[in-house]
């Protein structure tokens, strides 16, 4: 299974953009990204998932480049609600490595 | 609500005793996996099941854990001889099997063990 790394954590504030990115250097053919978010006891949300080049959806879009060797999530014009932990995947569906993620806290 | 579902909540027990936690997937999915959170770490995946066969286990699924997911529907995680150490949380999610489509968790099971 892929390992990931990601920064611990990264401070925003309300209305700006946040780009968090995700290396996994080992990554495998058929692995495919993917971002959960998750709050204080509950379970991770599904964000977003992609392959390659770039894939956008209601609330976020992920790049991906042609080594995909890494990834960046971009959240943009984050609320205070968006204070989470972020975790990047690579793997096959549920049978994947979670890192320890990045804590996003945003202010006011 | 046709989410992941998880029961119970939470659960305290005395180091020694057997705990079983119960999972109920999302209906038409046919993939479950189970995981385990500690606290400021992401979650560790423990093993997995299309449909009633356990296909994977994580070497972190000691001897002492077991799980079930008899007619493919739902899915037990008992563990046996509770140690501190099996304190966390414990994740259930659920995926279909066709395309790469993602994993739905639940709220999780917390264990404290005492």
């Amino acid at each position: 299974l892929a390992k990931t790394t990601q920064p611990i954590s990264m401070d925003s504030y309300e209305g700006q953009e946040v780009n968090i990115t995700c290396s996994h250097n080992n990554i495998a053919t058929n692995d495919y990204i993917t971002w959960y978010q998750q709050f204080p006891s509950q379970g991770p949300r599904f964000i977003i998932q992609g392959y390659k080049t770039k894939v956008t959806n209601e609330v976020a879009s992920l790049f991906i480049p042609a080594d995909r060797k890494s990834s960046t999530l971009s959240l943009p014009r984050v609320s205070l609600s968006d204070t989470a932990v972020y975790y990047c995947l690579v793997g096959d569906r549920g049978k994947s490595t979670f890192g320890d993620g990045t804590t996003l806290t945003v202010k006011p | 609500d046709t989410g992941v579902s998880q029961d119970p909540r939470h659960k305290i027990t005395k180091r020694g005793q057997n705990v079983t936690f119960r999972c109920d997937p999302i209906s038409e999915h046919n993939r479950l996996y189970w995981y385990r959170q500690t606290l400021g770490q992401g979650p560790e995946f423990l093993t997995y099941f299309q449909n009633e066969a356990q296909l994977e286990k994580s070497r972190l699924l000691s001897d002492r854990f077991s799980a079930e997911r008899p007619k493919g529907s739902f899915s037990t995680l008992e563990i046996q001889r509770t140690e501190q150490g099996d304190s966390a949380m414990y994740l259930c999610a659920s995926s279909s099997m066709t395309g790469n489509t993602e994993a739905f968790f639940g709220q999780g099971t917390r264990l404290t063990v005492v």
